[in-house]
């Protein structure tokens, strides 16, 4: 049951640039998380938001949520060569712990 | 800091083994989970568990059963492992919250 759908697969960027990432889902959610894998490592929890939000920001990062079109938006500003990962998207639906993963974008950031 | 560690980072076992995968997590998180992660299908649950003793399939539970005796402790086991199950396995938790919080993954590899 594959809910999040990140676009592009792969991107690669030089540092100091801008990264978009997107993610789409098909169902109703509760929330919308974005995680980072490093190489061969477990995911890290980068950003919650909600579905009544539609922005939020942390950081570097700029997350955008649109329930009307099921999709949302990663943005890493001032990339560096450290940003260089895999990032997921994963959706919650209402009452459930669960959550469902995206197959994730290979992000490279060259020095 | 939450602290999610799993026995092993890497293993290597024969067909027909019963293999064990501990995950310890320090937080005193209800919830806790399984995935199995592989190329170009990301992440997919195995089960969950909700509280000690109780637990739920989740997308993929064939060949796989768990244990969970004591809150802080969940454990995933392959009855009888086969060449399918090579993976990199990940166990997470997560409390009141919906982020999960991740161990740095068992890459399992069945021979």
């Amino acid at each position: 049951s594959q809910q999040g759908e990140e676009d592009p697969q792969a991107l690669s960027i030089q540092e100091g640039e801008n990264a978009t990432m997107n993610c789409s889902y098909k169902t109703s959610i509760n929330n919308l998380q974005w995680y980072r894998q490093n190489s061969g490592r477990g995911l890290v929890h980068l950003i919650l938001i909600r579905s009544n939000e539609r922005e939020k920001h942390s950081g570097r990062l700029r997350v955008t949520l649109d329930t009307s079109k099921k999709s949302s938006s990663l943005l890493i500003t001032a990339s560096r060569a450290a940003d260089t990962a895999s990032y997921f998207c994963a959706t919650s639906s209402s009452g459930s712990e669960k959550l469902v993963f995206g197959k994730g974008t290979k992000l490279t950031v060259n020095p | 800091d939450v602290k999610v560690t799993q026995s092993s980072r890497y293993l290597v076992k024969r067909t027909g083994e019963k293999v064990f995968l501990e995950c310890v997590q320090d937080m005193d998180h209800e919830n806790m989970f399984w995935y199995r992660q592989d190329p170009g299908l990301g992440l997919r649950l195995i089960y969950f568990s909700y509280d000690v003793k109780m637990k739920e399939k989740g997308d993929i539970p064939e060949g796989y059963s768990v244990s969970r005796e004591k809150k802080e402790r969940f454990s995933l086991i392959l009855e009888s492992a086969s060449t399918n199950q090579t993976s990199m396995y990940l166990c997470a938790s997560s409390g009141q919250a919906y982020e999960q919080y991740f161990g740095p993954g068992t890459r399992l590899t069945v021979t």
